[in-house]
């Protein structure tokens, strides 16, 4: 049983520039979170999506954007980047409610 | 004031010994309380989570929530190095379900 994935592993982009990242949930979840966790720090919620549509959002500004998928694999869109925006991107997968959500081994980006 | 407090440690003990690890929250409407284990540069893990108040044991692990302080723990018996990680608390409830983390606390278990 495939836990949740995604690609890629490792990401360097330059200020400016956009970049997609990738999700692909535990098998029977149908719901995706993503968070964004900088270096010492928890990871902080981004948005959540559900039958393919953004259910709830944190924090971020409107350069951060969402896809779910019909097969509920999902995508994180980040425009314009800055290097604050440089951070490890997990995505988690959950089901129904989706309050116990599972990680995937996250994306790292690094804005330079 | 954050929402969810957790001490960063780093917290270093001996092989064998219990560990105590700990968060405290001030919103009242979480319901869930989930303790995640992060190695170095990988995704957190999920180890343990609880519904409302009571304590539960899994292993060397049990959770403790103790919703009246608004108080969670989570205790490792018989810790071994290959627990040495750091250690995330996180909480949801309310209305919605996103996850709100502690910054999390590094653990060192030492031969």
């Amino acid at each position: 049983d495939a836990g949740v994935t995604q690609s890629p592993t490792h990401l360097i982009k330059t200020r400016g520039q956009q970049v997609t990242l990738r999700c692909s949930p535990k098998s029977g979840h149908d719901t995706v979170s993503w968070y964004q966790q900088a270096l010492g720090q928890g990871p902080q919620f981004i948005f959540q999506y559900y039958e393919e549509e953004e259910r709830q959002r944190g924090n971020f500004p409107d350069r951060f954007s969402g896809h779910q998928f019909p097969n509920y694999s999902s995508e994180l869109n980040v425009n314009a980047l800055l290097l604050g925006d440089s951070a490890l991107y997990l995505c988690a997968s959950s089901s129904g409610t989706g309050n116990i959500q599972y990680f995937g081994a996250g994306t790292r980006l690094s804005v330079l | 004031q954050k929402e969810v407090e957790q001490d960063p440690g780093p917290l270093s003990v001996p092989e064998g010994a219990i560990v105590s690890l700990n968060c405290t929250y001030s919103n009242s409407a979480f319901q869930y309380f989930m303790w995640y284990r992060q190695y170095s540069r990988k995704g957190p893990e999920l180890l343990m989570y609880t519904y409302s108040s009571g304590n539960k044991e899994d292993g060397r692990f049990t959770a403790q929530v103790d919703k009246s302080s608004k108080y969670i723990s989570l205790f490792i018996r018989d810790s071994q190095p290959s627990d040495s990680a750091t250690y995330l608390c996180a909480m949801s409830g309310g209305g919605g379900n996103k996850l709100t983390f502690g910054t999390g606390t590094q653990l060192k278990v030492e031969l």
